[in-house]
């Protein structure tokens, strides 16, 4: 497995700000994915980071609102933009650490609320 | 598109005795990989057990073990000598076979909590 730690851990932001994400593996990984848990939900994918090239955006997440980047392999970051109260969520940050492998383990999350 | 379902939203089970959590799946695939995540109130998503769709002997991983059946499409886990750590939300989740290095996402179920009581 991989030792994954995002910041920050939880925060407190007002409508209409922005927050970015970070999300940093102990070492080298393929892909990055971001994921939002809604309070009392299950996960939902954000997006896929690549490095190198534009993330994929999955139907319902525009890059405009949660732009994503990779700049390399062991890091990446998620922006929420223009926050509204119902972007409060857990935002989960996970990883592939191998190629051709199927295993994803995830960061601690954030928790974001906003008022 | 896959969907995941889990149908028991809450679980109690006393400590040292043994609870089934089920999934069921959809999928019009023949290969892809399962998996049941534990995620404590600590909101840190912890891999059990993941399962090969390909794979004919069920899964396990100490006490954890699981019924996996293709036909029926239907991934169940089962927890043995329940310990109070064991208290947390369980979420199956499905992944199809990747057919590119760059990998799948994963398509959650909607989590079954589970209660240890001492």
């Amino acid at each position: 497995s991989a030792v994954i730690s995002q910041k920050p851990s939880r925060d407190i932001c007002q409508r209409g700000t922005s927050l970015t994400i970070q999300c940093q593996v102990d070492s080298q990984v393929t892909m990055m994915f971001w994921y939002r848990q809604q309070p009392g939900q299950s996960l939902t994918l954000i997006a896929t980071a690549n490095q190198g090239s534009e993330a994929t955006y999955e139907s319902g997440f525009v890059i405009d609102k949660f732009p994503i980047s990779r700049p390399n392999l062991t890091f990446s970051t998620l922006t929420v933009s223009n926050m509204s109260p119902e972007d409060s969520s857990i935002y989960l940050c996970s990883v592939q650490p191998r190629q051709w492998t199927y295993e994803q383990y995830f960061g601690p999350g954030t928790r974001l609320t906003v008022t | 598109a896959q969907t995941v379902t889990q149908s028991q939203p809450e679980m109690s089970v006393q400590e040292a005795e043994t609870v089934t959590l089920s999934c069921t799946y959809d999928t019009s695939e023949n290969n892809y990989y399962l998996f049941w995540y534990k995620q404590p109130p600590s909101r840190q998503m912890i891999l059990v057990i993941r399962q090969e769709a390909y794979k004919q002997q069920n899964a396990t991983e100490n006490r954890f073990s699981v019924n996996f059946q293709k036909a029926a499409k239907s991934f169940s886990l089962k927890i043995s000598d329940s310990q109070l750590g064991d208290t947390a939300m369980y979420f199956c989740a499905f992944m199809g076979f990747m057919i590119k290095a760059a990998g799948n996402k994963l398509t959650f179920g909607g989590g079954t909590r589970v209660l240890v009581k001492p």
